[in-house]
Parts: C-alpha cells; structure tokens; sequence
C-alpha cells in the first residue's frame, strides 16, 4: 500500500538558511499534519492543512511556514535556521473517513551547523 | 505536565514473556486513542487504536478506562521484532495528537 511520502530525507544547511520540506499524503487523503521530534524527544505537532487550508496551529515558530497544494502535497518552509532546528521532521495524513487516525512518513532529518 | 505521561522503562524482557504497560492522559475532553510504535530514527508506525471496550490484534492488547484516564498495552509471547519504544498517543476534537514521551521495550533472547 501507498504510504506517505518525505523529501528529502536528510538536508545539512548552515545557519540562517532556509529550507524546504515536502510532503506527499497518502493518495485520497485530505489532511496533512507535520510534527518536530528533536533527538531524544516525542513528536510536537506544528500545523496541519484540511483540504488546502490551514487548520489547527501548534508550536511552530513565525520563522516557519507551511502550505497545502491543490494535489494535496504540503511544503514547510524554514527560515533564518538556527542549531535548535535540528530535528526529525515528520509528516503524517488521514483520510476523510477515518479522520481521527493519522500514518506517518519517514522524516525529513534536518541537521544545522 | 505533559498531557500524556508514560513509564519510559526500559523493560526488559526475555523472549515468550508478556510485558504490559500503562499511560495516563490529562485532557478529560480526548477523542481518540492509539498506540504507535517507533523504532530507533524512524517514524511511529500505528499499532491499533483503542476502545473503551478494549481491543486484540494478535499477541496485543489494548484497554482504555476513561474514567481514570488511563491506557494499556499488553504484548504476550514477546518476540524479538517487539523491541521498540512504543508511543501512547491521545488525539482531541479536533484530530491534534499528543504523544507520550515513549515506553522502551527491549526483549532479549
């Protein structure tokens, strides 16, 4: 089965980049959430998108934002990275008819130096 | 406080054996409930989700008491593969989950 879809996996940047990670939900799934698990922690919840708008906010810093495309894919773009940012990002979706159950993708490992 | 607390473990269990484990959660208002596992560097791959009726999946079990807002998991005849840091995870209204920090499980040979 289709699974949900990261890229890329791993990106090394320098403070004070920026960077961009991609998400593709699982095909007919219409929510996307990102979390950020930082190394030895639980997944915080950052933002999701319902249907390409945006529909609960967590701890996401302002230099982060996110979009959801009209295919449904999502991009979180950062800005200004500072070390702190270094961390697994993940992506999860779920489908309109079991919207409270989400499937994660693999992460995007983000490592600032 | 986190909203959802767990035993961190480790427990540490030889092959065949049942292990079982708890999680409480704070919000009396959560929707839904599951237990993800995740292995070391990876994502948490859902395991089930679970009722107030409990629920089986193989050598699985999971109960929900939401009058003492708390959740188990209890794995019987343990197999090496089971090795992992299992999440306990609560989700609101409005489909935001909260995970616990995660309960290591190691099971020897």
């Amino acid at each position: 089965a289709a699974g949900v879809i990261q890229s890329p996996r791993h990106l090394i940047k320098e403070k004070r980049e920026t960077a961009t990670l991609k998400c593709y939900p699982i095909p007919r799934h219409d929510t996307v959430y990102w979390y950020q698990q930082g190394p030895g922690q639980d997944p915080q919840f950052l933002i999701s998108f319902y249907e390409k708008m945006q529909s609960d906010k967590g701890s996401i810093p302002d230099r982060f934002s996110a979009q959801q495309f009209s295919d449904y894919h999502s991009e979180l773009n950062m800005s200004s990275l500072e070390l702190g940012d270094s961390a697994l990002y993940f992506c999860a979706s779920s489908s309109p008819s079991r919207a409270d159950t989400q499937y994660f993708g693999p992460g995007t490992r983000l490592t600032v130096l | 406080r986190k909203e959802v607390e767990q035993d961190p473990g480790p427990f540490n269990v030889p092959e065949g054996a049942t292990v079982a484990f708890n999680c409480t959660y704070s919000n009396s208002a959560s929707q839904s409930f599951f237990w993800y596992r995740q292995d070391c560097r990876k994502e948490p791959k859902l395991l089930m989700s679970v009722y107030s009726s409990g629920n089986e999946d193989g050598r699985f079990t999971a109960q929900l008491n939401r009058a003492s807002q708390y959740i188990s998991l209890l794995i019987r005849d343990s197999k090496l593969s089971d090795s992992a840091t299992y999440l306990c995870v609560v989700g609101s209204n409005d489909y935001k989950l909260s995970f616990g920090a995660g309960t290591t499980v190691t099971v020897r040979a």
